[in-house]
């Protein structure tokens, strides 16, 4: 069964003090890899989409990359505004959809 | 702004009752997906259309059906209300295949 799963479930950091959320899949085919941010009462926010391993992608403070098993998004040098909860998601080639299967999530304190 | 839209913001209703919950994807989208985000249970994928059609149907309960409209629009129609229906229901859209998708506002459901 295709699964997702973050860790860890919350971090706390400082402004400035860079660190890695993990995500860890099990998919039978992987169709893409995607990161969302979604901050609270609201829709998740597209960020990256990876495709195959090796690959990276980059906006301002975040990069994300991904290896055979699992994804990491890099934080560097952290501003309270990064505070939200950042989920990841995959779809397979499994049938005609590209449905999203996500993980719980990380919740990301930034304090200044 | 993702250019998805959705309708009502919050819903408030009584167990028992049926309430429709309306979604206009982005200009040029062709798939609509529904999510349930509950507390407990994360992001899960309802049922998704393309172009009219049903694609893909996920945990969705017999209570809850869908369909998309000729303009694209897409409604979730939800009846027999119970309280652990209460949850954010989120609308996606996507070009199709492996494309990423944009998650509109949500509706808040609450069943009291």
């Amino acid at each position: 069964e295709d699964q997702v799963t973050q860790s860890p479930e919350a971090l706390r950091l400082q402004e400035g003090e860079s660190s890695s959320l993990n995500c860890s899949y099990t998919v039978s085919g992987l169709r893409g890899l995607f990161w969302y941010r979604q901050d609270p009462g609201k829709g998740p926010e597209f960020l990256f989409t990876l495709y195959s391993a090796g690959e990276e992608k980059e906006k301002e403070r975040l990069k994300a990359t991904l290896t055979k098993k699992e994804s990491f998004l890099h934080i560097t040098a952290p501003k309270p505004e990064d505070s939200a909860t950042y989920l990841c998601a995959v779809s397979n080639y499994g049938g005609a959809t590209n449905k999203l299967i996500f993980g719980t999530g990380t919740l990301l304190a930034v304090q200044p | 702004d993702s250019g998805v839209t959705q309708t009502p913001k919050h819903l408030i209703t009584a167990t028992g009752q049926r309430v429709t919950l309306r979604c206009s994807p982005r200009s040029g989208d062709l798939s609509v997906y529904w999510y349930q985000q509950s507390l407990d249970q994360g992001l899960q994928f309802l049922i998704q259309y393309y172009n009219g059609e049903e694609r893909a149907k996920g945990n969705i309960l017999e209570r809850f059906s869908a369909q998309q409209f000729p303009d694209l629009h897409s409604e979730l129609n939800l009846s027999s209300l119970e309280l652990g229906d209460s949850a954010l229901y989120f609308c996606a859209s996507s070009v199709g295949g492996a494309n990423e998708q944009f998650f509109g506002p949500g509706t808040r459901l609450t069943v009291l």
